[in-house]
């Protein structure tokens, strides 16, 4: 059992670019979510899925986009890469909600130059 | 809205002492509590959870929490600190109902461990 699985585990990108954060899950958990990890902040939700083909915005959702076409997948886009996304990127699932214990990954660390 | 406030970014103990973390919330409903822990480069963990059932949970590795709604408080302890127990602690609210929001998060607490 893998539990969820975030790919890459590191990346570079120059300012400008796009690229797509990965997020699998195999748990069959409805919802999933993607939170940013900034020193001194805590971690923030960007956007989230309470299950396939449904997403909604979270605390800092600009620059990012999600699709959820189904239930094991939840990919994070940068549409336009900019140095205040550098962060790193966390992958949650759980079975139907925030208000239930959730299953992180193991993060993505994302720099832009 | 719900905001969660954690005392301290860095909490130093010696080993065998007792750890104390300290969280207080603010939410418009009964919340759901969270404390998590991180290790270096690695994801969240769940220590332990409050959902009404008892206002002291106990959690993984010793750790346990108790909630007391008249002071807004979900205060972490554990009696004997581990050089193990070094980490950040997150602490986390979800407002009950249908939980759709997401969780709201501290900002941390890093917990230096004291040979």
């Amino acid at each position: 059992n893998a539990g969820v699985t975030q790919t890459p585990k590191f990346q570079v990108l120059k300012t400008g670019q796009s690229m797509t954060l990965q997020c699998a899950q195999d748990m069959n958990h409805e919802y999933m979510s993607w939170y940013r990890q900034d020193p001194g902040m805590g971690l923030r939700l960007i956007h989230y899925s309470v299950g396939a083909g449904i997403t909604d915005q979270g605390e800092v959702p600009n620059g990012y986009n999600v699709s959820r076409s189904t239930t094991e997948d939840f990919p994070l886009r940068l549409l336009s890469a900019a140095p205040s996304q550098t962060s790193v990127y966390f992958c949650a699932s759980s079975y139907s909600g925030s208000n239930q214990p959730q299953h992180f990954g193991d993060g993505t660390r994302l720099s832009i130059l | 809205a719900q905001s969660v406030t954690q005392l301290g970014s860095h909490v130093s103990v010696s080993e065998g002492a007792l750890v104390l973390l300290r969280c207080n919330y603010s939410s418009s409903v009964p919340p759901y509590l969270f404390w998590y822990v991180q290790y270096p480069n690695q994801g969240l963990q769940l220590l332990l959870k409050y959902t009404s059932a008892a206002t002291l949970v106990k959690g993984i590795n010793g750790f346990e929490a108790e909630f007391k709604k008249s002071e807004t408080s979900f205060h972490l302890t554990k009696p004997s600190a581990h050089m193990s127990d070094a980490a950040e602690y997150f602490c986390a609210v979800s407002e009950a109902g249908g939980g759709a929001d997401g969780l709201t998060f501290g900002k941390g607490t890093h917990l230096i461990i004291q040979p």
